[in-house]
């Protein structure tokens, strides 16, 4: 069974600090890697993909992918009280573009 | 362009019951998904196609059914609701034009309850 784990929070930040989230998968053979926005009630929207080894930044959000110790992270800068949400972290898994999605990880950014 | 559209967006169901969930997405993309989402559960696949007139098992597939009807359009069917199926739904689709051909474009859910 392939599996992305996440902390499912509260991950708790003041508005202006980095906000920092990690995802591990379990397959070595996974090579496309993604987090999610999903806002409470609504359907999740693509924020990042990466699939390199490194960091990838889009404005305040940074991916980060470490393939050896199959580690993803999202790191967001200056916290906003809109940032406030569950991320999703998802890897490829198989084939035929399928995905599997971790739990997802509750964001609070406090005002 | 409406991306990916579900009906219904909530639905009410007595046990025994029988309901199809549509979806359907004008990007033209080839594959497509049915996810359900439970708390502290996450996004998990109930079926999905590749291509059009053909469908895969997803994780969790007993009690569901689904239909590709074309390229468009993925419709799932409860043959009789249970109440472990209720949970929200989400149709999503990937393929021709996305950036990267696993990204996943998800329509807003349907709300199913089964009392």
């Amino acid at each position: 069974q392939k599996e992305v784990e996440q902390n499912s929070g509260p991950l708790s930040v003041p508005e202006g600090a980095i906000a920092s989230l990690n995802c591990t998968y379990s397959d070595r053979g996974s090579q496309s890697f993604f987090w999610y926005r999903q806002y409470s009630g609504k359907s999740p929207e693509l924020i990042m993909f990466i699939y390199s080894n490194g960091d990838k930044e889009d404005g305040r959000f940074t991916a980060q992918l470490n393939k050896a110790s199959q580690y993803v992270s999202l790191l967001i800068r200056d916290s906003q009280p809109s940032d406030s949400a569950t991320y999703l972290c998802a890897a490829d898994s198989g084939g035929y573009q399928k995905v599997t999605f971790g739990i997802g990880t509750k964001l609070q950014v406090i005002p | 362009n409406a991306g990916v559209t579900q009906t219904p967006k909530f639905q009410v169901l007595k046990t025994g019951q029988s309901m199809t969930l549509q979806c359907a997405q004008d990007m033209n993309h080839n594959s497509m998904y049915w996810y359900r989402q439970d708390p502290g559960m996450g996004l998990r696949l109930i079926y999905y196609s590749a291509s059009e007139g053909t469908t895969d098992k997803g994780e969790v597939p007993n009690g569901y059914n689904v239909s590709r009807l074309n390229k468009r359009e993925f419709s799932l069917r409860l043959e009789s609701a249970a109440p472990s199926q209720t949970s929200v739904y989400f149709c999503a689709s990937s393929g021709i034009g996305t950036v990267n051909a696993y990204e996943q474009y998800f329509g807003p859910g349907t709300r199913l309850t089964v009392t």
